[in-house]
């Protein structure tokens, strides 16, 4: 069955650090793979979408890599600041399409 | 201006009531979306409907019925509460089936 994994629970990094969030995932490949941003108290919102033939995308600060042969995308926030803290989600498209399937998360923290 | 609104943002119930939760997006999307995030923070897709039309109905009790008189609303009835059903609950809309979705700010529903 498909399974997506985000390595770290929680993340703790210096303000102005490069935070670098990892999403595995096996059993299948996906066309795209998507990044949400949750803050405590609300729902999940759009960061970046990057498809199978993409290897990279970049939003400001954002960087998203996607490996279809190592099956992983790395999320990279650089110079963090600490309203960068927050849970980031990672989510698939489903192998039957229509949906997609979202990893744990990870609780990243920026300290001053 | 609100994208995707739910109504209400809290619901506090005792076991074995009935209780429904509104959504609506004003985005024009043609797919709707109802995912339960439980206490682990894991979000989970219950439900999904296209243009009124239900295409997705994960393995979720009978209990929860959803209805959508049109395609901009998207609205969850449960029955027989049960302690379990304690979560958030988060309604979702996209343009594309599966891709970018667009969160509304989640029902927090405690069964006491």
């Amino acid at each position: 069955s498909q399974k997506i994994e985000q390595n770290s629970e929680a993340l703790n990094i210096q303000e102005g650090k490069t935070a670098t969030l990892t999403c595995n995932y096996t059993n299948y490949s996906p066309a795209y793979l998507q990044w949400y941003r949750q803050d405590p108290g609300r729902g999940p919102v759009f960061l970046l979408l990057i498809r199978e033939n993409e290897k990279e995308k970049r939003k400001e600060r954002l960087k998203v890599t996607f490996d279809t042969t190592l099956k992983q995308s790395l999320f990279h926030i650089t110079a963090s600041q600490p309203a960068d803290s927050a849970t980031y989600l990672c989510a698939l498209e489903a192998s039957s399409a229509s949906k997609i399937i979202f990893g744990s998360g990870t609780r990243l923290s920026i300290r001053p | 201006d609100t994208a995707v609104s739910q109504t209400p943002k809290y619901l506090v119930t005792q076991m074995g009531n009935d209780k429904s939760i509104k959504c609506e997006q004003n985005l024009g999307h043609d797919t709707m979306y109802w995912y339960k995030q439980d206490s682990k923070k894991f979000l989970k897709i219950m439900f999904s409907y296209n243009n009124k039309e239900l295409i997705i109905n994960e393995t979720v009790p009978n209990r929860f019925s959803p209805k959508s008189p049109d395609k901009a609303h998207l609205n969850l009835h449960i029955n027989s509460l049960e302690l379990g059903d304690s979560a958030v609950y988060f309604c979702a809309s996209s343009q594309v089936k599966g891709e970018t979705q667009y969160f509304g700010p989640g029902t927090r529903l405690l069964v006491l």
